[in-house]
């Protein structure tokens, strides 16, 4: 069985460039997380999505969006990029929300310069 | 706030050696815990995972950990290390109902010497 696919492995943006990421989770599975890992830390959560409905939201700014589409797959945006939002973005699906586990994929490397 | 600290950021055991990673949490009521692993350049494996009942858990590769509620620790341990243990530990926290918004550690980095 496939896993979480994330695409694409890796990026490079201009800083102000949008740039979309990409998630499919695995087959069956109907919650999405989005995570953000700057080099050197643990992730950071930024959005969970279940049935295409937004069920959480973490401390970013709005420059980040997210959604869910029927297929359960899901696609992370950020507009207005900085140098900062260089990191290592994971995306994670789990069959429900609650007590199953979360399974990660290989994440999206996204370097802005 | 609630928070995950994993006060060991580099920790360096010889091959066949135990290991205990520790995790410390901070939080009103009983969480979810989880330990992942992360290769370079990798995502992230669960090696095991505590909601309920035996406070002992057991995970892949041989790794097992605790949940000390006196404490609010899941340190995470291993009777005999391996070279391809080498990687990134996290611990994680949910606090609401299991996988979501999980909150993670800094990571200890783990390196095995021959």
């Amino acid at each position: 069985d496939a896993g979480v696919t994330q695409s694409p492995t890796h990026l490079i943006k201009t800083r102000g460039q949008q740039v979309t990421l990409r998630c499919s989770p695995i087959s069956g599975h109907k919650s999405v997380s989005w995570y953000q890992q700057v080099l050197g830390q643990g992730p950071q959560f930024i959005f969970q999505y279940y049935e295409k409905e937004e069920r959480g939201r973490g401390n970013f700014p709005d420059r980040f969006s997210a959604r869910q589409f029927p297929n359960y797959s899901s696609e992370l945006n950020v507009n207005a990029l900085l140098l900062g939002d260089s990191a290592l973005y994971l995306c994670a699906s789990s069959l429900e929300v609650g007590d199953t586990e979360a399974f990660f994929g290989q994440g999206t490397r996204l370097t802005v310069v | 706030a609630q928070s995950v600290t994993q006060p060991d950021i580099h920790i360096t055991v010889s091959e066949g050696a135990s290991l205990e990673l520790r995790c410390n949490y901070s939080y009103g009521a009983t969480p979810y815990l989880f330990w992942y692993v992360q290769s370079p350049g990798q995502g992230l494996q669960l090696l095991l995972k505590y909601f309920s009942g035996d406070t002992l858990v057991q995970g892949i590769k041989g790794f097992e950990a605790e949940f000390k509620r006196s404490q609010s620790s899941f340190n995470l341990r291993k009777p005999s290390v391996h070279w391809s243990d080498a990687a990134e530990y996290f611990c994680a926290v949910g606090f609401n109902f299991g996988n979501e918004k999980l909150t993670f550690g800094t990571g200890t980095r783990l390196t095995i010497i021959p």
